[in-house]
């Protein structure tokens, strides 16, 4: 079964404007993180932000915020005022149990940002 | 410099070569992963490693070889290289010390099997 689902290939925002990039997943385990990453055009995957499930509260990283509802098992990225440089690939991954072997990724978001 | 490096950044081979792809990380981080990525997927799973001393199979292992040579150093081969496994290559690290275990990338090996 699909553990991370990522269900919008991509999507295509105005610039200034902000963006919501969708993620559930699924896991029967208590202890679980949450990541975003981001690959641009040069292919290198640049980490984001990171939710625990024990958080009480949405993360947050400068432009960059997680909408974490544990219930829902949704773990969307917002990124507040978007740039031309935020055009890339979003991947949602998780790690859950002990965390030590890997993440899970979606098969990702295609963000294009339009002037 | 990087905290994470892979060489070579770009590597043609034919069917059937052995190669290596190498990684190298300044973090001094115990944990090293590494991923492949196919066009338009995410990541998946090769191979990872605790420490020296622990090898551990990951998703999709067939056809591929690691070692661990050092803390710093953690290397991926492929025996018999065939072209489905023309993929961009990542190497990971973490601290596994942290409750985030956030992992960090290397900038990748794009690889072309003919």
């Amino acid at each position: 079964a699909q553990k991370i689902t990522q269900t919008q290939p991509g999507m295509f925002v105005q610039e200034k404007e902000a963006v919501t990039l969708d993620c559930t997943y699924d896991t029967s385990d208590q202890s679980y993180g949450l990541f975003w990453y981001k690959q641009p055009s040069s292919g290198e995957m640049i980490f984001l932000i990171y939710q625990g499930s024990y958080d009480e509260q949405n993360a947050t990283e400068g432009r960059y915020s997680l909408n974490f509802q544990k219930a829902r098992k949704s773990a969307n990225l917002v990124i507040s005022a978007s740039q031309l440089g935020d055009s890339a690939m979003y991947f949602c991954a998780m790690r859950d149990g002990g965390g030590a072997d890997g993440l899970t990724f979606g098969k990702g978001t295609h963000l294009i940002i339009q002037p | 410099d990087a905290d994470v490096t892979q060489t070579p950044r770009n590597r043609i081979t034919k069917t059937g070569k052995r190669i290596m792809l190498e990684c190298s990380q300044t973090k001094g981080h115990d944990r090293m992963y590494w991923y492949r990525q196919d066009p338009g997927l995410g990541l998946q799973l090769i191979y990872y490693s605790f420490d020296v001393k622990d090898i551990n199979k990951g998703e999709i292992s067939d056809g591929y070889s690691v070692s661990r040579q050092a803390q710093a150093k953690f290397s991926l081969s492929l025996e018999s290289a065939i072209p489905n496994q023309t993929a961009l290559y990542f190497c990971a690290t973490s601290d596994g010390d942290g409750s985030t275990e956030t992992q960090y990338f290397g900038p990748g090996t794009r690889l072309l099997v003919l």
